[in-house]
């Protein structure tokens, strides 16, 4: 079962390239997301699908556009890349349970990007 | 606005000292959980509590809930080096008023722990 799969797990950019982010899940979850980590600023939310056909921006959306393709797949692109977008990206998913156990999220392993 | 205070930020100790590390806010949580992240993997569930005041017990850590359900603690024993990585806490806001979806979750900036042989 590999839970929540990233592609590609490295990408070097150069400044106004653009780039589509992977990700899928085998786990039927219903919510999935976009998070980018950076040093000292944890993790920030850039996109979201609550389901399948809708998507919504998180605290960091500026840059990025996101599709939800079916159930399992949710992918992040990148239309012109900029240096602020040298970052560690995850996806995750969820089965979002009412109250009182909330939102447990399954990360993937991130896909590092550096652009230049 | 940073919804969820976390400290320390780094923590540096030697094998069997104890520790604990803080998740403060002022809102409030319908639950809180914590998350480990080892260098170059995402960040992988530990535990969630969900009632003001719980207490919950993975060998030698240790979760706390706040009686407000506002902030959150974890203790770790006699820190082994295989306690060494990011620490997160994320909390499930009881009131949806943070640019999202109920059921989103806001991240600390995390505990970086490091224990020394």
């Amino acid at each position: 079962n590999a839970g929540v799969t990233q592609t590609p797990k490295f990408q070097v950019l150069k400044t106004g390239q653009s780039m589509t982010l992977q990700c899928a899940q085998d786990m039927n979850h219903n919510s999935m997301y976009w998070y980018r980590q950076d040093p000292g600023m944890g993790l920030r939310l850039i996109y979201y699908s609550a389901s399948e056909g809708t998507t919504d921006k998180g605290e960091v959306p500026n840059g990025y556009n996101v599709s939800r393709l079916n159930k399992r797949e949710f992918s992040l692109r990148l239309e012109s890349a900029a240096p602020s977008q040298t970052s560690v990206y995850f996806c995750a998913s969820s089965e979002w349970v009412w109250r009182p156990m909330g939102n447990i999220q399954y990360f993937g392993a991130g896909t590092r990007l550096s652009v230049l | 606005t940073q919804l969820l205070e976390q400290s320390p930020q780094f923590l540096s100790i030697q094998e069997g000292e104890n520790l604990t590390v803080y998740c403060n806010s002022s809102s409030v949580f319908s639950s809180l959980q914590w998350y480990r992240q080892e260098p170059g993997e995402g960040p992988v569930l530990l535990v969630t509590v969900v009632t003001g005041g719980e207490v919950k017990k993975l060998k030698r850590l240790t979760f706390q809930f706040g009686d407000a359900r506002k902030d959150s603690s974890l203790h770790i024993t006699a820190a082994q080096p295989g306690d060494t990585g990011l620490y997160l806490c994320a909390g499930c806001l009881a009131f949806m008023n943070y640019g999202g979806s109920q059921g989103n979750l806001i991240f600390g900036k995390g505990t970086k722990l490091s224990v020394k042989p």
